[in-house]
């Protein structure tokens, strides 16, 4: 399977805990977003990087959320100190440039 | 105001019933995208238009540039289209993402 992947699918983790999420792109796509959809809304927009490099991060992106592309391959998203509010779908999105987005099947969190 | 508004936010229709899901933008965008959301949370990218017409199978999606305005279309609808249809608008030079709430369609045999 070429497409993105992301892991875990699912986690489900107490208040306070940290949390990392994985996301691998398409081979060769040098564009990498992550985005944050909560029940019943649209995705928001989170960080975006160009290889390894991290061009945005929204205000939605707090202190406690960081995010790498270290080789500008896969990325990782950690979250830090958990809470209720950080219950969401965590999105990621490859491009190759400027081009349409190929999305991952998420990773659900559920904070306790 | 969300820059990206969608309409209607839930749709019922028959199946084989025309379906037009609409959305319309505030601010000046380099593409719009039409994505389906399937129970579960995978989207899959239907459409990237930024002008005029495109169609794949029984999906088209139409835009209006100066209108500001895109609409999704199917035609002859299934029951496996049941889905939540999002658009989201791409900006020149920051290629991120703007969605819309999405619109649930549900197709009833």
């Amino acid at each position: 399977d070429t497409g993105v992947s992301q892991d875990p699918r699912h986690k489900i983790t107490k208040r306070g805990q940290n949390v990392t999420f994985r996301c691998d792109p398409i081979s060769e796509h040098n564009r990498l977003y992550w985005y944050r959809q909560t029940l019943g809304q649209g995705p928001e927009f989170l960080t975006y990087f160009q290889n390894e490099a991290q061009l945005e991060k929204s205000r939605l992106l707090s202190d406690r959320f960081s995010a790498e592309r270290p080789k500008g391959s896969f990325s990782t998203l950690e979250i830090q100190r958990t809470e209720q509010g950080d219950s969401a779908m965590y999105l990621c999105a490859s491009s190759l440039a400027v081009n349409e987005q190929f999305f991952g099947p998420g990773t659900r969190l559920t904070v306790l | 105001k969300n820059e990206v508004e969608q309409s209607p936010q839930n749709l019922t229709a028959q199946e084989g019933e025309f379906i037009t899901i609409n959305c319309s933008y505030s601010v000046g965008i380099s593409a719009l995208h039409w994505l389906q959301q399937h129970p579960g949370g995978g989207i899959v990218s239907l459409f990237m238009l930024s002008s005029g017409k495109k169609k794949h199978g029984r999906l088209i999606a139409t835009i209006n540039i100066q209108e500001k305005h895109s609409s999704l279309h199917i035609t002859a609808s299934h029951p496996r289209d049941s889905a939540v249809y999002i658009c989201a608008a791409s900006h020149f030079g920051n290629e991120k993402l703007t969605f819309g709430t999405g619109t649930r369609l549900t197709i009833i045999p």
